[in-house]
């Protein structure tokens, strides 16, 4: 059973933070991880995704990736109140169809 | 361009009522899928379609029928349904890339609001 675990949350930061949010998994032949975010009551929109080892960085938005440790996260700098949505992390694995497992989310309340 | 349109946004059915929900996608992409997301959970895989056939059908109740006319469009019949089958319906679609699969990048619509009285 592969499984994806996220902080439960909720997670509050301070305008002008650093958001750290994180997800481990369970299924070391995961190869690629991905976050979105979702708006209450919007669908999932994509945020992030990493396939190497390391950081990727995008805008204010880094993703971790320490494959060794099945371990992904996602730091936003400079949170803003419009960051203030779920986060959900994704995992998926080699195969001839994309099966995404996802994490079962973490709430991040930017405040102004 | 990443966008996959649906519709309707809003659907409100009974239980005796057969409706379709529609996804389509410009984006030359070969894989869709239907999700099903209740409130505050993350979203539920359904269907996959690769190529236009059906790929993994997650043991989903026979009241939902998908469906894929081309490989831009995917439906969802649905017929008899339940009030516990209210959820937000999401359609995704992403490259499938064949041998590189675990690149691909799944992208998804803004979803249909179904309401089962």
């Amino acid at each position: 059973q592969k499984e994806v675990e996220q902080n439960s949350g909720p997670l509050s930061v301070p305008e002008g933070a650093i958001a750290s949010l994180n997800c481990t998994y369970s299924d070391r032949g995961s190869q690629s991880f991905f976050w979105y975010r979702q708006y209450s009551g919007k669908s999932p929109e994509l945020i992030m995704f990493i396939y190497s080892n390391g950081d990727k960085e995008d805008g204010r938005f880094t993703a971790q990736l320490n494959k060794a440790s099945q371990y992904v996260s996602l730091l936003i700098r400079d949170s803003q109140p419009s960051d203030s949505a779920t986060y959900l992390c994704a995992v998926n694995s080699p195969g001839a169809n994309s099966k995404l497992t996802f994490g079962k989310g973490i709430t991040l309340s930017v405040r102004p | 361009d990443t966008e996959v349109t649906q519709t309707p946004k809003h659907l409100v059915m009974g239980m005796t009522n057969k409706k379709s929900l529609k996804c389509e996608q410009h984006m030359g992409h070969r894989a869709m899928y239907w999700y099903k997301q209740k409130a505050k959970k993350p979203p539920e895989l359904m269907f996959v379609y690769s190529y236009e056939k059906l790929s993994i059908n997650e043991s989903v109740p026979s009241r939902f029928s998908p469906e894929c006319p081309n490989s831009s469009l995917l439906n969802l019949h649905l017929h008899a349904l339940q009030p516990e089958d209210s959820a937000l319906y999401l359609c995704a679609s992403s490259q499938d890339a064949g041998g590189r699969a675990w690149t691909d990048t799944q992208y998804f619509g803004p979803g249909t609001r179904l309401t089962v009285l």
